[in-house]
């Protein structure tokens, strides 16, 4: 069973308001993801990581930022929320490419 | 451009019933097909299969990759109320990156 976090699961926020959503792994992953779900649509990848200090922008465009200061953790940011962000953030890590194992979830509401 | 796309969208059967979910693939450079299932919550791995994987069961799920028709097949046999989720399907390529489809929503009536 794979141990990944996400914080908070759900946040209703205005527009203009800086937000951090957490996501925090136990299993010693180097590869981290951030994916982008909206209702009834595909996962896309927002972001991504090979390791500490390593960070890559995924296929999907997004305001958003990220950071890898340590292993475990991978946060992100989104400076100014505006409704248009408003989707479902997925987090994920993996040892390889290919079975990546995905947290809970933060269903981000931006009014 | 890659490309995952899965059918049906949408899926209402009794329980009991055997169900075949489908997914064909545009992938560059082919590595590997994976499949997911996503309830309320995270999407949760069931199967991959490669080139040299083509078929894996577990239980009552199986899956078969088709490598010259470009597709795979996700088998649910003797379904249950606890099948019903979001079924995904994505694909892996040179890139390394996973390319999902939309998913098929597998409802599961008692």
């Amino acid at each position: 069973e794979a141990d990944i976090y996400q914080t908070p699961r759900y946040l209703v926020i205005g527009t203009g308001k800086k937000i951090t959503l957490e996501c925090s792994q136990t299993m010693g992953h180097d590869k981290m993801y951030w994916y982008q779900q909206d209702p009834g649509m595909e996962l896309h990848l927002i972001h991504y990581s090979y390791g500490v200090n390593s960070t890559e922008k995924g296929d999907l465009s997004s305001e958003s930022t990220v950071s890898r200061i340590r292993t475990e953790h991978f946060p992100l940011t989104l400076e100014s929320a505006r409704p248009s962000h408003t989707s479902q953030y997925l987090c994920a890590s993996s040892e390889v490419w290919d079975t990546q194992y995905f947290g809970p979830g933060t269903r981000l509401t931006v009014l | 451009e890659d490309k995952v796309v899965q059918s049906p969208l949408s899926l209402v059967v009794h329980e009991g019933d055997t169900v075949t979910l489908n997914c064909s693939y545009e992938v560059t450079n082919f590595r590997s097909l994976l499949w997911y299932k996503q309830e309320k919550k995270a999407p949760t791995f069931l199967f991959m299969l490669t080139s040299s994987g083509i078929e894996k069961k577990s239980g009552r799920l199986s899956s078969i990759l088709d490598k010259k028709e470009l597709s795979s097949i996700l088998n649910i046999t003797a379904t249950q109320t606890g099948d019903s989720a979001i079924y995904l399907c994505a694909g892996r390529g040179g890139s390394e990156k996973l390319v999902f489809g939309k998913g098929t929503k597998l409802t599961v009536n008692p």
